[in-house]
């Protein structure tokens, strides 16, 4: 079974600065998908960035980029320039890439952020 | 696109009572997902759907909890006698199998269910 870890509960972040949220997993898999999702307030649940577990290159959404390490097993996501409006839970979540499409998500249990005007 | 749409968006009820909530994937979409979120237990997947036919409910608590999805823009969650410890926000999500966005899982709004 694949589990994910997002080993910080909650952290802050002063507006315009950058901060790097961490996430960790688990699987024995080669072909896998990784995602990041913001959920503010509102309990929406909205894709941030995703990263296919074959690209070596990292994938990059604007002010929000993450550091795919595949042999560490980690995926982290950095936001650049903090908004007021990036204050969320960011939820970490994994997926195999199974033929035929079978698709269970694994999600972590999310790093609440905060950004400090 | 109007995106996963979800109804009702809040729901209270008392226990005991029947409750359905509803959900309209992106149109196009071949995947539809259930999902519950609670504080103690995060985001858990109940039932998830790929063209209309269940796949895995291995997540649905017990037999109070079904799941229907009668064509493919429509599906439904009913809770049947609902329990106070039900009490949470149910994510509906859709996905489609191809193409540049294949496997990600857009959600919808939710509907955040209370039971008394």
């Amino acid at each position: 079974a694949q589990t994910v870890t997002q080993s910080q509960p909650e952290m802050s972040v002063q507006e315009a600065e950058t901060v790097t949220l961490s996430c960790t997993y688990d699987t024995s898999e080669n072909n896998y998908y990784l995602f990041w999702y913001k959920q503010p307030p509102s309990r929406q649940m909205i894709l941030v960035i995703r990263q296919e577990a074959y690209k070596q290159q990292n994938a990059t959404e604007n002010r929000f980029s993450v550091n795919f390490q595949k042999a560490a097993k980690s995926f982290s996501l950095k936001i650049s320039d903090s908004q007021l409006g990036d204050t969320a839970m960011y939820f970490c979540a994994f997926m195999t890439a199974y033929s035929g499409g079978y698709q269970k998500v694994t999600f972590g249990t999310g790093t609440k952020l905060q950004v400090i005007p | 696109d109007a995106g996963v749409i979800q109804s009702p968006r809040h729901e209270v009820t008392e226990m005991g009572q029947e409750v359905t909530l509803r959900c309209k994937p992106i149109s196009g979409h071949d995947y539809l997902f259930w999902y519950r979120q609670t504080m103690m237990r995060g985001l858990e997947l109940l039932i998830y759907f790929n063209n209309n036919v269940p796949i895995d409910d291995s997540g649905m608590p017990e037999d109070r909890f079904s799941a229907k999805m009668p064509n493919a823009s429509f599906s439904t969650l009913k809770i049947q006698p609902s329990e106070p410890r039900d009490s949470a926000v149910y994510f509906c999500a859709s996905s489609l199998n191809r193409g540049h966005h294949r496997e990600t899982q857009y959600f919808g709004p939710g509907t955040r269910l209370l039971v008394l």
